[in-house]
């Protein structure tokens, strides 16, 4: 199976401050990674697709890149409405496998 | 507008059995494959078992194979999971999601709770 090495897993930042989450992949999956972010209480949402694709609605400071194996995932200016828990998942082969996850809290 | 709802969770006793529903609504069932994900108490996400948009391949994780059984009612734009032999570590939120590569949807979760 693929393992997803995700750090941090927990994060506190002020509001307007840049994050990143990374996720290392055991293996190469190419382009074939996805974000969700999981708002406390809730069900996870897709955040982006194909390493660096915005899902439908997603706000704009929320970018995906990928160097290799390590694929990140960055938000310009945290908002009070983003925290919650990040989770990568691969999408190369079955089984899918989510990273560890990280939790984002306020500072 | 994608609705996805599941229903069926609950107590059950170890060695028991459950079967999980998923309701779809606002999109064409029948055009894609759906899974199911679940989520142990403060624990990451796991995925379960996938169904092609027909019915006809299936897909599980290693711990489920031989006790989960996936399936689907086109008709009915509904998914199920047959869960068999529970063990108290099958304790947690399934959720029933749209699986095109990606989970692009989720519906909310039922939760199972697998203890004596």
């Amino acid at each position: 199976d693929i393992q997803m090495t995700q750090s941090p897993a927990s994060l506190s930042a002020s509001l307007e401050e840049i994050v990143t989450i990374t996720c290392q992949a055991s293996q190469d999956i190419g382009n074939w990674l996805a974000w969700y972010q999981q708002k406390p209480g809730k069900s996870p949402q897709l955040l982006i697709y194909d390493a660096t694709s915005l899902a439908d609605g997603v706000p704009s400071r929320f970018s995906g890149s990928r160097s290799g194996t390590q694929y990140s995932l960055k938000i310009s200016r945290l908002q009070v409405e983003d925290i919650g828990s990040y989770y990568c998942q691969q999408a190369h082969s079955n089984p899918n496998t989510f990273g560890a996850g990280t939790k984002l809290e306020l500072k | 507008e994608v609705q996805l709802v599941e229903s069926g969770g609950g107590l059950v006793q170890p060695g028991r059995s459950m079967k999980l529903s998923c309701a779809a609504s606002g999109f064409t069932f029948n055009n894609y494959d759906m899974a199911w994900v679940c989520q142990a108490p403060k624990k990451g996400l796991e995925w379960v078992a996938t169904i092609s948009y027909d019915g006809s391949s299936t897909y599980y994780r290693d711990s489920v194979k031989g006790r989960f059984t996936i399936s689907r009612d086109n008709a009915k734009s509904t998914l199920y999971l047959q869960m068999d032999s529970l063990r108290s570590e099958d304790t947690a939120t399934y959720y029933c999601a749209r699986h095109d590569w990606y989970f692009d949807f989720w519906g909310p979760g039922t939760m199972v709770t697998v203890s004596s």
